[in-house]
């Protein structure tokens, strides 16, 4: 693994279903971030997790949970998809130190682009 | 409420030219600033952050702030068709570790 990993890559659910989106990093990042982009709204923050066994609530977080058990995972579930949650997700981190800036940085996941219907 | 404001674009170049894109924050106290390219289908990557005052060059890009004015800028210079993308400004304000986003000027630059 090098960055960031997300999975699935694009999934259709219908709605009521429940469904996790994964996301993995290599990078030993401290914080960890979900966002949600849609057209038009730019990127939404979800939730955040500013190291394990912390997590907070971002612009948007009605709907989704997240839970930060170690470093690495930082998974995103949706209890029970609705229409309004198709959207393509963004998973990102932010490294735990370094020059000023750099640990402001976010880097992004390939993203998962998920259809409810 | 905290605020990043952009032109959402098009804008549009030729081939060669110098692309300037703008954007706008509402913090005074916003600390570091960040520009992102986003191809259409793919994630957003980092093109380059600024924190002080001035200008700052990586290749072909300079990002410039200036926090009395409350703006940061991003040039583009010889620009190619391959930076054609949506530019995305993202400021960190505050002790969090959070950015707060614009919505991204998309550039086209025409061969």
């Amino acid at each position: 693994i090098a960055g960031i990993t997300q999975a699935p890559t694009s999934q259709i659910l219908a709605a009521g279903r429940r469904m996790t989106l994964r996301c993995t990093q290599d990078m030993r990042h401290n914080a960890m971030y979900w966002y949600r982009q849609d057209l038009g709204l730019g990127l939404r923050l979800i939730h955040y997790s500013n190291t394990a066994g912390t997590t907070g609530k971002g612009e948007v977080p009605d709907g989704y949970s997240v839970s930060r058990a170690n470093t690495d995972d930082f998974p995103l579930t949706l209890a029970s998809a609705v229409p309004s949650q198709t959207s393509v997700y963004f998973c990102a981190s932010s490294p735990t130190g370094g020059p000023a800036g750099t640990w402001d940085t976010q880097y992004f996941g390939p993203g998962t682009r998920l259809t409810v219907l | 409420q905290k605020e990043v404001e952009q032109n959402s674009g098009p804008l549009s170049v030729p081939e060669g030219a110098i692309a300037s894109l703008n954007c706008t924050y509402s913090d005074r106290g916003s600390q570091s600033f960040f520009w992102y390219r986003q191809y259409s289908g793919k994630s957003p990557e980092l093109i380059m952050f600024i924190y002080s005052n001035g200008d700052k060059e990586d290749g072909r890009f300079t990002a410039q702030l200036n926090k009395a004015s409350q703006y940061v800028s991003l040039l583009i210079r010889d620009s190619q068709p391959s930076d054609s993308a949506t530019y995305l400004c993202a400021v960190k304000a505050g002790n969090n570790r959070k950015l707060i986003w614009g919505l991204g000027t998309s550039l086209a630059v025409n061969p």
